[in-house]
């Protein structure tokens, strides 16, 4: 069954503005991963954040986790025409398999 | 380049015929993953295999028949296709260090049944 959730499925931002994204799921989590997508290729793995983990940075990338509501979010800041994509969460259930579990994504598209 | 390298890129078949789907990953992983996508819905996990053992099936229909010969190769033999079954297929693999699963992707095979 579906596990993470991304809010909004599509967003529309102009270049230097931020963007922020975020995902909802239902079970209890050992990581929570980002992945984005070009139109038409592969998953490219962005940043993996546990279960023990609040917060954490990769360049422009900042993700943050809330257990206790079950969410994240990801935030892009200063975002270039070139992070037009579609953006992915996937969760590894605790106690599970430990095959990440995708939503159906938030499509961003940045206006130059 | 992620490591994984799918062929073909495009494919067009009809229902009646055979084709494979290759994957190919050079990054020393003993997990390898075919995942389905399809427009407006999540990643469908089809198959996983740990060590060359298939691990997952997610109840796919028959006419997927997946082959991993070894931890470096994935096939995905199909025959009989629907139309609905046109998407973009996608191959992964990972270490299977547990807790730590993150996924490295090919560019993926966009099937079209007509």
């Amino acid at each position: 069954s579906q596990q993470g959730e991304e809010d909004p499925q599509a967003l529309s931002i102009q270049e230097g503005e931020n963007a922020t994204m975020n995902c909802s799921y239902k079970t209890s989590i050992n990581n929570l991963q980002w992945y984005r997508q070009n139109s038409g290729r592969g998953l490219v793995h962005l940043i993996l954040i546990r279960s023990n983990e609040r917060e954490k940075h990769s360049g422009r990338l900042r993700v943050t986790l809330d257990t206790s509501k079950k969410s994240s979010s990801l935030l892009i800041t200063a975002s270039r025409a070139a992070d037009t994509a579609s953006y992915f969460c996937a969760t590894v259930i605790s106690g599970g398999s430990y095959i990440p579990t995708f939503g159906r994504g938030t499509s961003l598209i940045v206006h130059p | 380049e992620t490591g994984v390298t799918q062929t073909p890129r495009h494919l067009v078949m009809g229902m009646t015929n055979k084709k494979s789907l290759k994957c190919e990953q050079h990054l020393g992983h003993n997990a390898m993953y075919w995942y389905k996508q399809s427009a407006k819905k999540p990643l469908e996990l089809m198959f996983v295999y740990n060590f060359k053992e298939q691990t997952e099936n997610n109840s796919v229909p028959s006419r997927f028949s997946p082959e991993c010969p070894n931890s470096s190769h994935l096939f995905l033999h199909l025959h009989t296709l629907q139309p609905e079954d046109s998407a973009l297929y996608l191959c992964a693999s990972s270490p299977r260090d547990l807790g730590d699963e993150k996924l490295f992707f090919g560019s993926g095979t966009q099937l079209s049944v007509l």
